[in-house]
C-alpha cells in the first residue's frame, strides 16, 4: 500500500523559507521511472504544479517559481524535501506531495497517490 | 509552457443525467511515436486530496466506475460522467504531462446536483 504524508510548519512569516518534507512508504524512489511531485492549492482555488524529482535525481520546476524552489530526495529515509524561499501571503495554501508510477519502464506523469496535504499559512 | 483551460467553470446536472466537462490545451499533447495523449483527469471532493480518474486521456484508473469516461485527442478533451450520482459532486481537474519540463493543471470545474 502506497502512502505519502506531508510535514512541516503550518505558519511562516513573510520573507521566510518554507521547508516541507514528504515521507512515503510502499514504493522506492530508486525504482526506474518513479517520481514524486509537489502540488499546491490556494484556498478555494485550483491545483498548482510546483516541482518533481525523478528516481534518477533529475528535477523539474515550475517556470514561474523556479528561482524560489529546491527539491531533493533522501532515498534511505524515503523522503522528498521541498524548500521555497521568500514566502509571501499569496503562497498560502495546501501543499500536497504525490506519487507518479513508472509506465513501460519510463515515467508516467500522472499521480496515483496523494498525501492528505498540509495547510501552510503565510502571515506576520 | 502548456496552458490547460477547462470549461465550464461550474455546472449543475440532475441525478441520473450526463455531465460533460471540457479541457483544452494550448498545444497538442499527442505524441506520434506511441499514439498517446498525455492527459489525465482527477476528481477532488471537498476536504480531500485529488483522486486519479483517467490517464492517457481515456484509460480509467483501476477501481473507477465505468460511468466515467474520457475522450479527445490533440488539444481538445472531454470527461463524461453518465448516470450522475450524488457522490459525484466534486471539482474535476485535467492535467497535461506532455511537457516534461513542467506539468500543468486546468483551473477546475465544479460539478453540482441540480
Amino acid at each position: 500500500q502506497i502512502t505519502l504524508k506531508e510535514s512541516g510548519p503550518t505558519l511562516v512569516k513573510p520573507t521566510q523559507t518554507l521547508t516541507l518534507t514528504c515521507t512515503f512508504s510502499g514504493f522506492s524512489l530508486d525504482t526506474s521511472g518513479v517520481s514524486v511531485a509537489w502540488i499546491r492549492q490556494p484556498p478555494g482555488k485550483a491545483l498548482d504544479w510546483l516541482s518533481l524529482i525523478y528516481w534518477n535525481d533529475e528535477k523539474r520546476y515550475s517556470t514561474s517559481l523556479k528561482s524560489r524552489l529546491t527539491i531533493t530526495k533522501d532515498t534511505s529515509k524515503n523522503q522528498v524535501v521541498l524548500t521555497m524561499t521568500n514566502m509571501e501571503p499569496v503562497d498560502t495554501g495546501t501543499y500536497y506531495c504525490a506519487y507518479s508510477p513508472s509506465e513501460w519502464g519510463g515515467s508516467s506523469g500522472w499521480y496515483v497517490r496523494w498525501g492528505q496535504g498540509i495547510l501552510v499559512t503565510v502571515s506576520s | 509552457d502548456i496552458v490547460v483551460t477547462q470549461s465550464p467553470e461550474s455546472l449543475a446536472v440532475s441525478l441520473g443525467e450526463t455531465a460533460t466537462i471540457n479541457c483544452k490545451s494550448s498545444q497538442s499533447v499527442w505524441y506520434s511515436n506511441n499514439n498517446k495523449n498525455y492527459l489525465a483527469w482527477y476528481q477532488q471532493k471537498a476536504g480531500q486530496p485529488p483522486s486519479l480518474l483517467i490517464y492517457w486521456a481515456s484509460t480509467r484508473e483501476s477501481g473507477v466506475p465505468d460511468r466515467f469516461s474520457g475522450s479527445g485527442s490533440g488539444t481538445d478533451f472531454t470527461l463524461t460522467i453518465s448516470s450522475l450520482q450524488a457522490e459525484d459532486v466534486a471539482v474535476y481537474y485535467c492535467q497535461q504531462y506532455f511537457d516534461s519540463r513542467q506539468f500543468s493543471f486546468g483551473q477546475g470545474t465544479k460539478l453540482e446536483i441540480k
